[in-house]
């Protein structure tokens, strides 16, 4: 069946370092990838999205890498932040409209 | 510019009980989802509805869940003789469209079912 996994449960970093969360998709018929961020006790932030036509997007800090050869998907944050600890989840969406989500990555950054 | 709205944030419910959680979509929006989230999980996608239609409920539990966006008013998801394992947190997001359009989601209702 479908799937979204991520490869690292947990990823520690210091304050200024670039951080890479890496996610893998199993369905090669997704069309939309999203990343969001998810804070203790809040709903999931919306980063960061691209479409299958695509294979790189930049936003502020951030950065979205699509490879639909081996259907792996990483999100890129430069210089990051205490601010951007959190639980980070790739979404795969199919016509737009339901997402399947991955179990997450926690990130933590130390001071 | 409000973002999605939820309520309850928080819901206690003993077995057997119903839940009501209602998702006022974000200004402009007309599409939304249900998502439901146990802890240290990923969401897991329930329905999605457009005004006064249900367009996909393949993710909704065949029994005791229900759903409804009217024309006028929130979008309810509803859950009868709830049972513990309901416990979780369920979320709702919006987008303008259902093609093409980010979905933007609330802060949540956490339900614990005693």
């Amino acid at each position: 069946g479908e799937s979204v996994g991520l490869h690292l449960p947990t990823l520690s970093v210091q304050e200024g370092d670039n951080s890479i969360i890496n996610c893998a998709y199993s369905n090669s018929a997704s069309d939309y990838f999203i990343w969001y961020k998810q804070e203790s006790g809040k709903g999931p932030q919306f980063i960061i999205d691209i479409r299958s036509n695509m294979d790189k997007r930049q936003g502020q800090r951030v950065t979205v890498l699509l490879n639909k050869t081996v259907k792996h998907l990483s999100l890129q944050i430069a210089a990051t932040q205490p601010g951007d600890s959190a639980v980070y989840f790739c979404a795969e969406g199919t016509g737009f409209q339901k997402l399947v989500f991955g179990t997450g990555t926690r990130l933590l950054v130390s001071p | 510019n409000a973002g999605v709205m939820q309520n309850p944030r928080h819901l206690v419910r003993r077995r057997g009980q119903e839940a009501r959680l209602r998702c006022s979509p974000m200004k402009g929006h007309s599409h939304v989802y249900w998502y439901r989230q146990l802890p240290e999980e990923g969401l897991k996608f329930m329905v999605y509805l457009q005004k006064e239609n249900i367009i996909d409920e393949s993710g909704m539990p065949k029994e005791r869940f229900s759903a409804e966006f009217p024309k006028e008013g929130p979008s309810i998801l509803r859950i009868q003789q709830v049972v513990r394992g309901d416990s979780a947190a369920y979320f709702c997001a919006s987008s303008r469209s259902g093609s093409g359009d980010t979905q933007y989601f609330g802060p949540g209702t956490r339900l614990t079912v005693l």
